[in-house]
């Protein structure tokens, strides 16, 4: 299996802050990187797929990079409602393994 | 617009055999490119992988578990069914399933789960 390792588990912010969360995978999976974001007692929902491609619906302050083993999500100003979990997922192939999460709480 | 939702026991008993049913509207799993996965979640937890099958019926497993599971489709009642065996307290958790969205027709580029079902909590106790 592809082990997804995502850092920080946890961070606190502020509104208005830059926020980036990173997520190694253990070998490469070209751009094959989801990113899903979770509120407490919902459904994951997807943020950005292919590394780099905003859902629609999802705001611009959003991003995300890299490819190959290393990629980013940045929030680039804290909204309140972003307060959540956030999870990568690679897609590149079965087990398409989930990262253990990174939490952002309120400064 | 895609819904999904799933169905089953909230409770089983140790050693029984879970049965979980993903009902959907919105689109068919007879389409090409189309797929349902099962994802679980035990409390406070992360999320993981389980289970996928897609439209042309092929199905792939988390190999940790896949001596435990089965996944099938029923394309007339747009539904999926994950059924796993030899239950344990430590499966308690939330159960989704999830459309999977292909960026090609057969399936072999980017893909992602969009959208989730509202997730079933299953607890495994006697």
């Amino acid at each position: 299996d592809i082990q997804m390792t995502q850092s920080p588990s946890s961070l606190s912010a502020s509104v208005g802050d830059r926020v980036t969360i990173t997520c190694r995978a253990s070998q490469s999976i070209t751009t094959r990187l989801n990113w899903y974001q979770q509120k407490p007692g919902k459904a994951p929902k997807v943020l950005i797929y292919a590394a780099s491609s905003l859902q629609s619906g999802v705001p611009s302050r959003f991003s995300g990079g890299g490819s190959g083993t290393d990629f980013t999500l940045t929030i680039s100003s804290l909204q309140p409602e972003d307060f959540a979990t956030y999870y990568c997922q690679q897609s590149y192939v079965s087990p398409r393994t989930f990262g253990q999460g990174t939490k952002v709480e309120i400064k | 617009q895609i819904t999904l939702k799933e169905s089953g026991p909230t409770l089983v008993k140790p050693t029984q055999t879970l049965t979980l049913t993903c009902t959907f509207s919105g689109f068919s799993l007879s389409t090409s490119g189309v797929g349902v996965g099962w994802i679980r979640q035990p409390p406070g937890k992360a999320l993981e992988w389980l289970a996928l099958i897609y439209w042309d019926d092929d199905k792939r497993y988390s190999p940790s578990l896949k001596n435990r599971l089965t996944i099938t489709k029923d394309t007339s009642k747009n539904q999926v069914v994950l059924t796993m065996t030899n239950m344990d307290p430590v499966d308690t958790g939330t159960y989704y399933c999830a459309h999977l969205y292909c960026s090609t027709s057969r399936c072999y580029g980017d893909n992602w789960f969009d959208p989730w079902g509202q997730g079933t909590l299953v607890t495994v106790s006697s």
